[in-house]
């Protein structure tokens, strides 16, 4: 079963505006990561957050991790329109997904100038 | 950059031919991964090799053949595809198999014509 769902799917806002996406998943892990694509490249790892963690901040990313609720967060402060990109979490260890990383669909993000 | 080369970047093939995706990486990585990424749908892990043993082959048909000749390089060989393996094949490698962050090439994007 799929791990990793992103929430919105897609996400339009204006420069300087915050963008929060979210992902569940439905199996427990080790840790959480996040990723960013542009379009048609490879995927770039942003952040990564461990099971006993948060949250966590890397620059303008702020990342929470609630895993009662099995689901996570990323918050991308005053945005710029070289953010536009796609976004996707992907979750790590756990007893059905073991040491492979298991991808969620992305949050496709446009930030508009 | 990721340290991670992906090559060709885009290859057209015909159901009959056969051809090799290269992926080297020059991070000293021990893990080295095969995704498939195809529109609307989550990355799809491949193969996993770990020091050049494959650990995990994900019901990947035998079209699809990986060679791992040493913790550096990774190949993917295709012959007789059909059109739905059309999609963007990427390439990552990370420390060690587990829970770590993976580094990924830009990828190949392949059309079976």
């Amino acid at each position: 079963s799929q791990q990793g769902e992103e929430d919105p799917q897609a996400l339009s806002i204006q420069e300087g505006e915050n963008a929060t996406m979210n992902c569940s998943y439905k199996t427990s892990i080790n840790n959480l990561q996040w990723y960013r694509q542009n379009s048609g490249r490879g995927l770039v790892h942003l952040i990564l957050i461990r099971s006993n963690e948060r949250e966590k901040h890397s620059g303008r990313l702020r990342v929470t991790l609630d895993t009662s609720k099995k689901s996570s967060s990323l918050l991308i402060t005053a945005s710029r329109a070289a953010d536009t990109a796609s976004y996707f979490c992907a979750t790590n260890g756990g007893e059905t997904s073991g040491s492979r990383l298991t991808f969620g669909e992305g949050t496709q993000l446009t930030v508009n100038p | 950059e990721t340290g991670v080369t992906q090559t060709p970047r885009h290859l057209v093939m015909g159901m009959t031919n056969k051809k090799s995706l290269k992926c080297e990486q020059h991070l000293g990585h021990n893990a080295m991964y095969w995704y498939k990424q195809s529109a609307k749908k989550p990355l799809e892990l491949m193969f996993v090799y770990n020091f050049k043993e494959q650990t995990e082959n994900n019901s990947v048909p035998s079209r699809f053949s990986p060679e791992c000749p040493n913790s550096s390089h990774l190949f993917l060989h295709l012959h007789t595809l059909q059109p739905e393996d059309s999609a963007l094949y990427l390439c990552a490698s990370s420390p060690h198999v587990g829970n770590t962050e993976a580094f990924f090439g830009q990828g190949t994007r392949l059309t079976v014509v």
